[in-house]
This record gives C-alpha cells, structure tokens and sequence, in this order.
C-alpha cells in the first residue's frame, strides 16, 4: 500500500513570495490533516478536511494560508505571502473512517528568507 | 496550543539499555498515541491506548496510562540504534474531537551503539 505522499519535499522562498504545497493521501482515506511543525516542537494542526469539506480550519491563518481538496483526495496548502516565521515542516496526513490513526507523508521542508 | 509535555526533552543511551519516556496532558481525553519521527522525515504511528485502558504493549513497547495523574509512559525495551528519533505524545479528545491530535514538544532519544 503507498504511503502518503507530499511534494516538493524542500522549498526555499523569500519572505513576500508564495509557495504551495502537495498531498496526496492513501487512497481510500476520507480524512485528511495538514499540520505545521515549527523546528523543536510538535505537529500543530492547520486545517483537517472530511472528503472535500473543511471540518475544522479554526487553526489556519486565513489572512495568508489557503487549503483545498477540490475532489475529495488530492489537497493543496498555499501560503500567500510568506513570512519569515512561516518556516517549518508541513506535514500531511491521512485517515481512514472510524480509525484514530493518522499516516503521515514525509513532509514538506520550507525555509523562508 | 500543545496538549502534552514530554519529558525529558532529551534522552541519550547505550544500545541495549532501556528509554522511558514520560508525558503529561492537561484535559480529558479518548486516547492518548505515540508517534515516532527520525530525523527529516514524516511521522510513524507506534501504540495507541484508551482512556479505559491502563497498559498496552507492542514489540519492544510498553505504554501505560494514569487518567487520575493525566500522565502516561511510553518504555522502550532493549533499545538498538535504530532507535534514535523524537517520540511525540498526542491526545486525542473525547466526543467528535477524538479524530484531532494535539501533540507535545516530543522527546529526542539517542541510542549510542
């Protein structure tokens, strides 16, 4: 079974810039989660998606972060524009109906300058 | 805001000796996981256990839960190099919200071969 996948794995902008993100679930998996990872701490959860609705972005900073999954599997994070605080780890990841586990991606690496 | 607080924040040890690490929560919860993380990569779900549950093992894995203390332990039995990772404690909590992780500072374990 393949994992979640994310790309690109590192991205390097400058402050201002715009930058977007990739997920593509396990297929199968109705939830989706994406979560920032600042260097040091733990996942903090931006936004989860149930198919193709939000059912929780009460975390994401809607003035700059966008999210969507247009067709219920594939889900986009933009980040528009940039700051320096911005640099993490995002991290996505899936879940399958009536399970509490979530499955990670190996992560997206940006670093704003 | 993060839910559980691991400690210690840093553990280093010779291979074959045994890793505990400990976490605390502040409210209620339906589960309490353990999730791994090695260095630039995504994270791996090992052991979950349930708020009715006090002890749950796995492999080399032992994890208890104290609902009374909000505390659970997370024992790492025989421990090899390929150990060496952040373990991160995520709470989950009861009704709807039991499908979301709040997730801690993490631990960082060194296993020294």
């Amino acid at each position: 079974e393949a994992g979640v996948a994310q790309s690109p794995r590192y991205k390097i902008i400058e402050k201002r810039q715009s930058v977007a993100f990739w997920c593509n679930p396990i297929s199968g998996h109705a939830t989706l989660y994406w979560y920032q990872q600042i260097l040091g701490q733990g996942p903090k959860l931006l936004i989860q998606f149930q198919n193709n609705g939000v059912v929780d972005d009460s975390q994401l900073p809607k003035d700059r972060f966008s999210a969507e999954r247009l067709k219920g599997v594939d889900s986009t994070l933009k980040i528009q524009p940039a700051k320096l605080e911005d640099s993490a780890v995002y991290l996505c990841a899936s879940r399958v109906g009536g399970w509490e586990t979530q499955y990670f991606g190996p992560g997206t690496r940006l670093l704003v300058l | 805001s993060q839910q559980g607080e691991e400690d210690p924040q840093a553990l280093s040890i010779q291979e074959g000796e045994n890793a505990t690490m400990n976490c605390s929560y502040k409210t209620s919860i339906n589960n309490l996981q353990w999730y791994r993380q090695n260095s630039g990569r995504g994270l791996v779900h090992l052991i979950l256990i349930r708020s009715n549950e006090r002890e749950k093992h796995s492999g080399r894995l032992r994890v208890t839960l104290d609902t009374s203390k909000k505390s659970s332990s997370l024992l790492i039995t025989a421990s090899r190099a390929a150990d060496t990772a952040s373990y991160f404690c995520a709470t989950a909590a009861p009704g709807a919200g039991s499908y979301q992780l709040t997730f801690g500072k993490g631990t960082k374990l060194s296993v020294i071969p």
